[in-house]
């Protein structure tokens, strides 16, 4: 069992480039969220999901973009890239709210 | 005021000793509360989950939830070296879908 993947593992951008996170679960979990950690710091909720074609804003949402056109997949993408979106990025996924939610191995994106 | 608030750290305590993290939270409104651990360069992984007031307890941890205060903390009994983590406690705003985080507590515990 899988659980919540995430691809890729580790990017470099340049400034002004675009790119495509991508997460995929195969727990069959209705809930999907994308998070973003700078170094020392928390997790700032990006966009999440409630099931397939439901999508919404989460604290920092600025700069991202995200689809959900199936319960496996959670994409989120980077328009522009900007020094300011150099983080560790973590896609995450519950059967509900208020429910466990299991993490994927965080993606590492540097913006130079 | 932020959603779910915590001190960064870090905590020390030595090796045995109970460790005390401490969270709170501005929608009274909230249902769940979670605390999760996050070794260095790695996910977070869930540690213990609470919905009612009071204390509830699994092996070495115990969650305790105050309602009223808004305010949740994980013990952790005999504390080992293992234990060295930063802790991250997370709740879901009332009618909202969110899952939101604390900036967490790093703790370390030292032989």
């Amino acid at each position: 069992n899988a659980g919540v993947t995430q691809t890729p593992k580790f990017r470099i951008l340049k400034i002004g480039q675009s790119m495509t996170l991508q997460c995929t679960q195969d727990m069959n979990h209705n809930y999907m969220y994308w998070y973003r950690q700078d170094p020392g710091m928390g997790l700032k909720l990006i966009y999440y999901s409630v099931g397939a074609g439901i999508t919404d804003k989460g604290e920092v949402p600025n700069g991202y973009n995200v689809s959900r056109s199936t319960t496996e997949d959670f994409p989120l993408r980077l328009e522009l890239a900007a020094p300011s979106q150099t983080s560790v990025y973590f896609c995450a996924s519950s059967t509900t709210g208020g429910t466990e939610a299991f993490f994927g191995q965080g993606t590492r994106l540097t913006v130079v | 005021q932020k959603e779910v608030e915590q001190n960064s750290g870090p905590l020390s305590v030595p090796e045995g000793a109970i460790a005390s993290l401490n969270c709170t939270y501005s929608d009274r409104g909230s249902q769940s509360f979670f605390w999760y651990r996050q070794y260095s360069g790695k996910s977070p992984e869930l540690i213990m989950f609470i919905y009612s007031n009071g204390d509830k307890e699994d092996g070495r941890f115990t969650a305790q939830l105050n309602k009223a205060s808004q305010y949740v903390s994980l013990l952790i009994r005999d504390s080992q070296p293992s234990d060295s983590a930063t802790y991250l406690c997370a709740s879901d705003p009332l009618n909202t879908d969110k899952l939101i985080f604390g900036t967490g507590t790093r703790l370390q515990v030292f032989p």
